[in-house]
């Protein structure tokens, strides 16, 4: 079973530039998330998917960040414009059932994102 | 506030020897309870998980982890590590009804 793919692997911007980033969940997992992961500290959920519809965005900083998953299978997670505060990796993982179950998150290789 | 800690942020540990990272939750009742393992540039893998049932639970690469209710406790054991341990180990939990929220983890460093 291939896992999540994530791509790019690496990427450097200068400040108030954008960048995206895209994110393929394992075939199947209707539930798709993505986490910011700043250096020295564990993820921290941005927003959850559940199929195309948005279940959790209470964490995701709007007036830069956004992210749609148009179909309910991939994902793009959007910052526009970014700040230096925002390097950090960017995880993506999904799960086969809705949240507040017995689900498991499976991670992909996330995202490392340095803002100059 | 609720919450999910790892006291040690970092271990070091001989090559063969035996590992133990702790982890404390803070949640009225008891949440779902996972370790996972993160190696240099990659993203997180699952180690092992408890629900419920029995409090010892086993995982992969050797690992185990036992539930204590009496002490808001899911540590991670390993009887034997190996260099190839050396990585970056994440407790995380999801209350009931909630997202899965993880510790700061616990950085492993093996010495020959």
């Amino acid at each position: 079973e291939a896992g999540v793919a994530q791509s790019p692997r690496y990427k450097i911007i200068e400040k108030r530039q954008s960048v995206a980033f895209w994110c393929n969940p394992i075939s199947g997992h209707a539930t798709l998330y993505w986490y910011q992961q700043i250096l020295g500290q564990g993820p921290k959920l941005l927003i959850q998917f559940q199929n195309n519809g948005v279940v959790d965005d209470s964490q995701l900083p709007k007036d830069r960040f956004s992210a749609e998953r148009l179909k309910g299978v991939d994902s793009t997670l959007k910052i526009q414009p970014a700040k230096l505060e925002d390097s950090a990796v960017y995880l993506c993982a999904s799960s086969p059932r809705t949240s507040g179950g017995e689900e498991t998150q499976y991670f992909g290789p996330g995202t490392r994102l340095l803002v100059l | 506030a609720q919450s999910v800690t790892q006291p040690d942020i970092h271990i070091t540990v001989s090559e063969g020897a035996s590992l133990e990272l702790r982890c404390n939750y803070s949640y009225g009742a008891t949440p779902y309870l996972f370790w996972y393992v993160q190696s240099p540039g990659q993203g997180l893998q699952l180690l092992l998980k408890y629900f419920s049932g029995d409090t010892l639970v086993q995982g992969i690469k050797g690992f185990e982890a036992e539930f204590k209710r009496s002490q808001s406790s899911f540590n991670l054991r390993k009887p034997s590590v190996h260099w190839s341990d050396a990585a970056e180990y994440f407790c995380a939990v999801v209350p009931l009804g909630h997202k899965l929220s993880f510790g700061a983890g616990t950085t492993v460093t093996v010495r020959a």
